[in-house]
């Protein structure tokens, strides 16, 4: 099946830095990406969509200017989580289904923990 | 938009029993469903999906049925495994919404005891 890279899998950082998260499709093409948050024990919540060669876009409730997402390309999508505080703590997913898929399939990344000291 | 509601929220079964969990939604556009499985600290892997046209899909020990006219659909898994122990996700979809923006169910802890 299709394969979605996340890097990195696990980051910590001070309170005050900015984290970029990338995700890759490695053997398809996506011109559209998700990133998700997850909290523990909790379900998916969308953040945004991301779309190759356009702005990306944001779910009620989440800043743009806190999460800023760029999709250059086809097979990457980056999530910079800005000035990051604690708050910010939790597991961020992306996923991307193949271009031109009939289905919404969505391959999932294996995650990113971001842990904000 | 969309809503899907899971259940149960956690369930113990014990080795080589069957599990069920149910989702319920509440768009009658939505006409894609896919299940996820996924596992601690990884990210969600899609076990199986299932179409509006198809009422059951099955794949070996996991089947899926869905009833459009209640807006419910349900993953059954057979003869379980330990290594079945997971959180199982159920998804909904439809045309209306963007390829791939799916809503998902708030999840059920699956534990399969030897």
């Amino acid at each position: 099946g299709a394969v979605v890279s996340q890097h990195p899998s696990r980051v910590i950082c001070k309170s005050g830095t900015s984290v970029k998260i990338e995700c890759r499709s490695l053997d398809f093409q996506a011109t559209t990406m998700f990133w998700y948050r997850q909290f523990p024990k909790q379900s998916l919540m969308l953040m945004a969509t991301s779309n190759e060669g356009s702005k990306a876009t944001y779910e009620q409730g989440v800043e743009k200017d806190k999460f800023l997402i760029n999709h250059a390309s086809l097979t990457l999508s980056t999530l910079t989580v800005t000035s990051a505080h604690p708050e910010d703590s939790s597991f961020y997913i992306c996923s991307a289904p193949p271009a031109g898929t009939p289905r919404a399939v969505q391959y999932f990344g294996a995650g990113t923990r971001l842990s904000v000291l | 938009g969309e809503n899907v509601e899971q259940h149960p929220s956690t369930l113990s079964v014990q080795e080589g029993d069957s599990a069920v969990i149910k989702c319920t939604y509440s768009d009658s556009a939505s006409n894609y469903f896919p299940w996820y499985k996924q596992e601690l600290g990884k990210g969600p892997q899609l076990i199986i999906d299932i179409r509006s046209n198809v009422g059951e899909k099955k794949d070996q020990r996991i089947a899926v049925t869905l009833n459009k006219t209640a807006k419910h659909f349900s993953l059954h898994i057979t003869e379980t495994q330990p290594e079945d122990s997971a959180v199982y996700f159920c998804a909904a979809s439809g045309p209306n919404t963007n390829a791939g923006k799916s809503t998902f169910g708030d999840g059920t802890t699956l534990t399969v005891k030897p």
